[in-house]
């Protein structure tokens, strides 16, 4: 069973708007959250973490939301830039473990 | 330069010839994990380490061995390689459970 989970396999945004990834995940147990980018031929880079017992963290165009009670969180990118046009992968942390999803495929416009 | 690194980057072999995967960090992080990348699957953990002779099995552990004899190293082993372990293999390691997880840069296995 996917305790992590990154519905939608892709996103096509203008350059300039806003990107919203979504993760939703199961474990009541993951207390530390996290994003990472992947260009093809390259290992995941991180991007931008929270831990549960925050809401929101910012980091310049990268801003991450979570919302324990409906185990969802999102990243959002503002504006969106051509060289964002990557793989997104939500992590999850529980103890020892980090639980990737799926990922996410965002493509953004110039 | 804090990094991992995996070798080889590429490897085409043969159904059950024993192969090995080298995998290092310098960074003296204590958590170190392998990861395998299939499409539509996205980064499956295969195994991971929190310490020194201290392993664990992740979610898809079948037909892979891994040791941690050294904080610095952790090797990936597929003793019978089989044409469903061909696949993208990424080594991490990190510093604790509430910290970023550092990748190498991947090794594309080809069992054939």
């Amino acid at each position: 069973d996917q305790q992590v989970k990154q519905n939608s396999p892709s996103l096509s945004v203008q350059e300039g708007r806003i990107s919203i990834l979504n993760c939703d995940y199961t474990n009541s147990m993951f207390d530390y959250f996290l994003w990472y980018k992947k260009y093809p031929a390259e290992g995941p880079t991180f991007l931008i973490s929270i831990s549960s017992i925050k809401d929101k963290n910012e980091d310049g165009r990268f801003t991450v939301f979570l919302n324990k009670s409906a185990k969802h969180l999102s990243l959002h990118i503002v504006p969106s830039q051509p060289g964002d046009s990557a793989v997104y992968f939500c992590a999850a942390s529980a103890n020892s473990k980090l639980t990737f999803g799926k990922g996410i495929t965002l493509s953004v416009r110039p | 330069e804090a990094q991992v690194t995996q070798n080889p980057r590429y490897l085409i072999t043969v159904t059950g010839k024993k192969l090995t995967v080298t995998c290092s960090q310098n960074m003296n992080h204590e958590y170190m994990s392998w990861y395998r990348q299939d499409p539509g699957l996205g980064l499956r953990q295969i195994y991971y380490s929190m310490n020194v002779e201290v392993t664990d099995k992740g979610d898809v552990p079948e037909g892979y061995k891994v040791s941690r004899k050294e904080k610095r190293n952790f090797p990936l082993i597929l003793e019978s390689p089989s044409p469903n372990q061909t696949s993208l293999y990424f080594c991490a390691s990190r510093w604790d459970w509430n910290t970023e997880a550092f990748f190498g840069q991947g090794t594309r296995l080809t069992v054939v």
